[in-house]
């Protein structure tokens, strides 16, 4: 029954490891999402897939690189970890072509800990 | 640039009194405007949101938001507040759909509400 399910929920890992988050949707939605979630609870937009196709990719290290297998799962495959990667990440999901939710869908969130 | 601003860290209201948190946006053009709810812990949850029409949007769990296109807000508010409703509140922006343009939603800082019993 869920909605936007992402795995793991909890990250620890050590500085300079490399690390997966995965996401898969079920709502047959057609846009997917990143966001972080800083110590401060304030989020920020970090990638967006339509149909498997990068549609925004804002300013964050190239360590970071989005996978979309197919139009229901996008991966956040993180490389070389730092201490200030450390936050929680949100997996959302909206249906942009008509007709559209507007609406976007988020997952339960990983939270990640870089030791 | 779109962005959002929600003035106010905290708010404490006393359970059965009304509550408000206040939303004001910038955006160019017509906006579409949403507020979502987290619990410790989860995930964000859906409450509301304005596209078009009436400018008074209910949501869920009795919360309900007025679009104000002058003042450029969006405050969300309950008649009466349960103790049930603590927890972190956005306010999110974005702009009408058109071939082009991103699809992200931009939020605010957040609003802790706690509500004493």
């Amino acid at each position: 029954d869920t909605a936007v399910s992402q795995t793991p929920k909890y990250l620890v890992t050590q500085m300079g490891n490399d690390k997966s988050i995965k996401c898969e949707q079920n709502l047959g939605h057609d846009t997917m999402y990143w966001y972080k979630q800083d110590s401060k609870k304030f989020l920020k937009i970090m990638f967006s897939y339509n149909n498997k196709e990068l549609i925004i990719n804002e300013t964050v290290p190239n360590r970071f690189s989005p996978k979309s297998p197919d139009k229901a799962h996008l991966n956040l495959h993180i490389n070389s970890l730092e201490l200030g990667d450390s936050a929680v990440y949100f997996c959302a999901s909206s249906q942009e072509r008509q007709p559209s939710t507007d609406t976007q869908y988020f997952g339960p969130g990983t939270r990640l800990t870089v030791l | 640039a779109q962005s959002v601003a929600q003035p106010e860290d905290q708010v404490n209201v006393a359970e059965g009194n009304p509550l408000t948190v206040k939303c004001t946006y910038s955006v160019s053009g017509n906006p579409y405007l949403f507020w979502y709810v987290q619990y410790p812990n989860r995930g964000l949850q859906f409450l509301l949101k304005y596209i078009t029409g009436d400018n008074l949007v209910k949501g869920s769990y009795g919360f309900e938001a007025e679009f104000n296109k002058s003042q450029t807000s969006f405050h969300l508010k309950k008649p009466s507040a349960l103790v049930s409703d603590s927890a972190l509140y956005f306010c999110a922006v974005r702009d009408r759909p058109r071939p082009g343009s991103a699809r992200q939603l931009t939020f605010g800082s957040g609003t802790q509400l706690t509500v004493l019993p």
